[in-house]
């Protein structure tokens, strides 16, 4: 079975400083990771993925990740924060033949 | 382009009574998603459509949750009857392709209240 965990709940960062949003999993086999963002009363939106390659993936809004196989994560970077990304943000992760599996979210709150 | 519709975008019922929400993918969207998302968790998939047929719903109430996708575009989930533990928010979402690579683009969400 494949899960997603995600330690904490909220992440409190000042404007302008570099935030990161912590992710691990566990699954069988090579995994595909997503992150997502969630604004209030508005769906998910798609950040960026990871898929093979590069263990850096940038994606959108200046938002970055990094695999790391061997502590089987996928942490979520920003160089400096802007208030407005202030928002929930959820952590997936797939592999073959399997539904997606999400975290349960991490709000993320900049301070300015 | 256009995103993924879904209509209503709130619904109060009854428990016991039915409802029913609509869904518009991206167009040229061959899969199609449908999530419950209960306050403070993450989405947990209902039901995968590739096209027209169900590719997984393994975790769809059946005894009260149905869903189609006639034509293989728009989609209608229906819960009848409600329980209160039925108040979430329903997400749709769609991807070009069911593979696992493909990201999924989401509708803004139904919230549904059961009282």
């Amino acid at each position: 079975a494949q899960s997603v965990a995600q330690p904490e709940d909220q992440v409190n960062v000042a404007e302008g400083n570099p935030l990161t949003v912590k992710c691990t999993y566990s699954v069988s086999g090579n995994p595909y990771l997503f992150w997502y963002v969630q604004y209030p009363n508005r769906g998910l939106q798609f950040l960026l993925k990871y898929i093979t390659g590069d263990n850096l993936v940038k994606g959108s809004y200046g938002f970055e990740a990094e695999f790391n196989k061997s502590q089987t994560s996928f942490h979520l970077k920003k160089p400096s924060a802007l208030v407005s990304d202030s928002a929930l943000y959820f952590c997936a992760v797939r592999v073959s033949y399997q539904k997606v599996t999400f975290g349960i979210g991490t709000k993320l709150q900049v301070i300015p | 382009e256009a995103g993924v519709a879904q209509s209503p975008r709130y619904k109060i019922i009854e428990k016991r009574q039915s409802v029913a929400f609509w869904c518009n993918p991206i167009s040229g969207h061959a899969t199609l998603y449908w999530y419950q998302q209960i306050l403070g968790q993450g989405p947990k998939l209902l039901i995968q459509f590739q096209n027209n047929g169900v590719v997984d719903d393994s975790q769809l109430p059946k005894d009260r949750f149905s869903a189609e996708r006639l034509k293989g575009v728009d989609s209608t989930l229906k819960i009848q009857p409600a329980k209160l533990e039925d108040s979430a928010v329903y997400l749709c979402a769609s991807s070009l392709a069911g593979g696992e690579a493909y990201e999924q683009y989401f509708g803004p969400g139904t919230r549904l209240t059961v009282t």
